[in-house]
């Protein structure tokens, strides 16, 4: 089962920032978090992934709280082409780890 | 850099014929590769995780011998769907981590939809 809940399904207008939530409150200390994307009928696309540190990179800023038990993805200026379903992971920092995936956040971008 | 393609992207079969689904990571060695299925307005379900040169393991619940897995080198894993029947169509979609310490950052394909008629 995943370890990760997320509301089903979240609107922004474009433009504006998109925060995402999740939760991981049975995360282990060496889990990291993990946040996917994937666009209608096609394959998932890698995000951004962290510890416990606050991360950013060119698409998106990951929150983790201090107890790590949940954490916010922001894409700080939404556009259309970011309306896709998002998953929020968890999962060991290893090759041979494997990605469960939850039901996700359906992330609708409004013009 | 990182692409995993798949082939092919769809096919349609006659109930009781296998169909075959390749997956390769283009510019690097993937140790291991995963495979997952998705119908529609479900998330993924990973089906078995592959690693050259052995045997894949299998997730409970999937058949082993009705899901056929082949990770002959690092660059291509099959995965060969015999004696399809309707309830297999579905999106197929393989995914490899590079290894090696790198990282595991999961390296997604495009997908290959099945139906199944």
């Amino acid at each position: 089962d995943a370890k990760t809940t997320q509301p089903t399904s979240m609107d922004c207008a474009e433009g504006r920032a998109a925060n995402l939530p999740c939760n991981h409150s049975t995360i282990s200390g060496n889990e990291y978090v993990y946040w996917y994307r994937q666009i209608h009928s096609q394959g998932p696309q890698y995000i951004i992934h962290g510890l416990k540190n606050n991360e950013t990179n060119e698409m998106a800023s990951l929150i983790i709280t201090e107890d790590r038990k949940s954490s916010t993805l922001i894409l700080p200026h939404a556009t259309l082409r970011d309306t896709a379903v998002y998953y929020c992971i968890v999962s060991f920092y290893s090759s041979a780890s494997k990605i469960i995936f939850g039901s996700g956040t359906r992330l609708s971008i409004r013009p | 850099g990182a692409v995993v393609s798949q082939h092919p992207s769809w096919v349609i079969c006659k109930s009781g014929t296998s169909v075959k689904i390749e997956c390769r990571s283009l510019d690097f060695q993937a140790t291991t590769m995963f495979w997952y299925r998705q119908f529609p307005k479900q998330s993924l379900m990973l089906m078995a995780t592959s690693n050259e040169g052995s045997k894949a393991t299998y997730e409970q619940g999937v058949e082993k011998d009705k899901f056929l897995i082949n990770h002959a080198s690092l660059t291509l894993s099959t995965l060969t769907v015999t004696s399809a029947h309707p309830e297999d169509s579905s999106f197929y979609i393989c995914s490899a981590t590079r290894g090696g310490g790198l990282d595991n950052e999961q390296f997604f394909g495009p997908g290959t939809r099945l139906t199944v008629l």
